[in-house]
């Protein structure tokens, strides 16, 4: 198993762009959640999702869209990028709905909005 | 969902010592997780204990929890270099399906 992938690893963008980042996980998983980690901070959940086709907001979804089109992809969509959104992002899944087990993370794609 | 947060914020020992490390939370369990972060790396799992247990071990890792104080430590005995992170827990509120992380103890173990 690769467990929970992201890509890309590193991106620069410029105020106003739209980008997606993407996450996949290949343990079928019911539950991901993205996060978003400033520096020196701990992880503010940004979006999640408890199955295919169902997603809620975190703590800080503002500005950002996600979509759960498949058990395995839960892509986090940056409509307007702000250099507020300059940041670490993590995904991370669990085999059942929100915590009540393990979540596994990705390795993060870490963002610079000029 | 509920936040769970950790003091102190940074710990800074000798290698060989052990490293304590605080939880608070604010209502009822279902269970509490400690994850570990190394520099720039995603969280990794490290134990997790239910609102039943009050003490558990893993290797190293002693975890208690105290429900009636709504509170949990973590202590890493006979501390190493590769140790050096920062360490979070996750309450999970009963009834609750979200995970929200606090800010983290950054523990620092000198070699």
């Amino acid at each position: 198993n690769a467990g929970v992938t992201q890509t890309p690893k590193f991106q620069v963008l410029k105020t106003g762009q739209s980008m997606t980042l993407q996450c996949a996980q290949d343990m079928n998983h019911e539950y991901m959640s993205w996060y978003r980690q400033d520096p020196g901070m701990g992880l503010r959940l940004i979006h999640y999702s408890v199955g295919a086709g169902i997603t809620d907001q975190g703590e800080v979804p503002n500005g950002y869209n996600v979509s759960r089109s498949t058990t395995e992809d839960f892509p986090l969509r940056l409509l307007s990028a702000a250099p507020s959104q300059t940041s670490v992002y993590f995904c991370a899944s669990s085999p059942r709905t929100g915590g009540t087990d393990t979540q596994y993370f990705g390795p993060g794609t870490r963002l610079t909005v000029l | 969902s509920q936040q769970g947060e950790e003091d102190p914020q940074a710990l800074s020992i000798q290698e060989g010592e052990n490293a304590t490390m605080n939880c608070s939370y604010k209502t009822s369990i279902n269970n509490l997780q400690w994850y570990r972060q190394n520099s720039g790396r995603g969280l990794v799992h490290l134990i997790l204990i239910r609102s039943n247990e009050r003490e558990k071990h893993s290797g190293r890792l002693r975890v208690t929890l105290d429900t009636s104080k709504k509170s949990s430590s973590l202590l890493i005995t006979a501390s190493r270099a590769a140790d050096t992170a920062s360490y979070f827990c996750a309450p999970l509120q009963t009834g609750g399906f979200k995970t929200i992380f606090g800010a983290g103890t950054r523990l620092f173990v000198k070699a």
